[in-house]
Formats: C-alpha cells, structure tokens, sequence
C-alpha cells in the first residue's frame, strides 16, 4: 500500500526559503501510476495546490505562486521535495504531499501533513 | 476548470446527507474526486465520479459512500450518517495541463 510521509522544518523566517520532503514508500516515485504534488492547507481554511510532478520529470506549478515553488525528484531516497522562496506570513500551512493516480480506477494517497509556520 | 461548494450542510445521525460539487460550466464532463478531513487529521480520498454517474470507492471506503452525478453536478451521498462522518468534504479535479484544482469544501455537521 502506498505510503507518503512529509518531514522538514516546522518553522522558516520570513524572506528565506521553505524545504519539505516527501518519502514514499510502497510504489516508485519513477513509476507511471501517480502524480507526485503538493497540497497546502492555511489554519481554518481549504485546500491549495500547489505543484506536482511526474515520472517523466515534467512539473506543473499553481500559477498564483508566482514562481516561488520548485519540487524535484530524489529517485536513489525514492522521495520528492518543495522548495517555496520569499516566505511571507502568508505561507503559513499544513503542506501535504499527495499521490495522485493516473488511472480512474487507482487511490489518491495523502501524507499526513507538516504544519510550517513563518515567523521572525 | 472551477469547483463550487456549499460551505455547510447539515443532516441527523442515522439520516442521508447529499453534498453537491458544481464544475464550472465548460468543464461539466470532468471527473471529480471527493476527499473527506475529519477535525484535525490529513485529508482521505474516497471515490471518484464521472460525469456518467458512474463512481469507484477508494480501497476501505464503506458503501453508505455513494457517488452520483447530473450534467455539471458531482454528489457525494452518505446515508446512514455516523458521528465519525462529521467532517469537511473536498471535491477536486484536474485539467488537460495537469493542474489539480480544489473546491472550497462544505463542512458537514451531524446532528
């Protein structure tokens, strides 16, 4: 069964940049069956994409980040990353990592999240 | 494409709930998926709709979780409500891009 697990600091200085990685465990991230992304979730608000990735290297960006979010791919550690520059209060959120399948008939598989605050 | 949900519902222990996710008009034959957050925890994927009606529950997913659908409408239909059921309740779909897109979620009381 397909397991994701998040992990990376829980709080970041406004301005520098936030890390989190995503370890996976049950299937390989160089497989085809799943989008690897990244969902965040603001305290007492919805969900956000914000970027995701596949096998084949390519990556897809939530448009309103302006830029500011990176995620890449560690095949030898089977995990993939987020990298968010600029940090404002604003980015403060449980991030989620999420597998999503390619197939109708697959599972979508959510981490348990990492809250990152920002904060001087 | 562009998700809306109610932001509450409500319903009675025991009673049916149906949650409605509208796509927006030029996107009504996507396929959606329903995600459920009970207080506190990650996010949980229970099935996926298609604009035919037809639905797959996720891997556990009891079957009081029901999908449906009706032109841009994707539901989510739990009958035999439990408190465990109390929860906030995402749809989602993706585009031809690959972007994924979230509703606002409804956040479901029972009573």
């Amino acid at each position: 069964q397909l397991q994701l697990q998040e992990s990376g600091p829980g709080l970041v200085k406004p301005s520098e940049i936030l890390s989190l990685t995503c370890a996976v465990s049950g299937d390989s991230i160089i497989s085809s069956t799943y989008y690897w992304g990244w969902v965040r979730q603001p305290p007492g608000k919805g969900l956000e994409w914000i970027g995701s990735s596949y096998y084949s290297g390519s990556t897809y960006y939530n448009a309103s980040l302006k830029s500011r979010a990176t995620i890449s791919a560690d095949t030898s550690k089977n995990h993939f990353s987020l990298k968010l520059t600029s940090v404002t209060a604003a980015d403060t959120a449980i991030y989620y990592c999420l597998g999503n399948p390619v197939l109708y008939d697959g599972d979508a598989n959510w981490g348990q999240g990492s809250l990152v605050i920002v904060s001087s | 494409p562009v998700l809306t949900q109610a932001s509450t519902a409500s319903a009675s222990l025991g009673s049916s709930v149906k949650l409605t996710c509208t796509l927006s008009s030029e996107h009504s034959s996507f396929i959606i998926a329903w995600h459920q957050q009970q207080p506190g925890k990650a996010p949980r994927y229970l099935m996926k709709v298609k604009s035919t009606g037809i639905y797959i529950r996720g891997s556990g997913i009891p079957d009081r979780f029901l999908g449906s659908s009706s032109g841009a409408d994707r539901y989510l239909t739990i009958s035999n409500l439990q408190s465990e059921d109390e929860a906030d309740y995402y749809c989602e779909t993706w585009d031809s891009d690959s972007n994924w897109v979230f509703g606002g979620g409804t956040k479901l009381t029972v009573l």
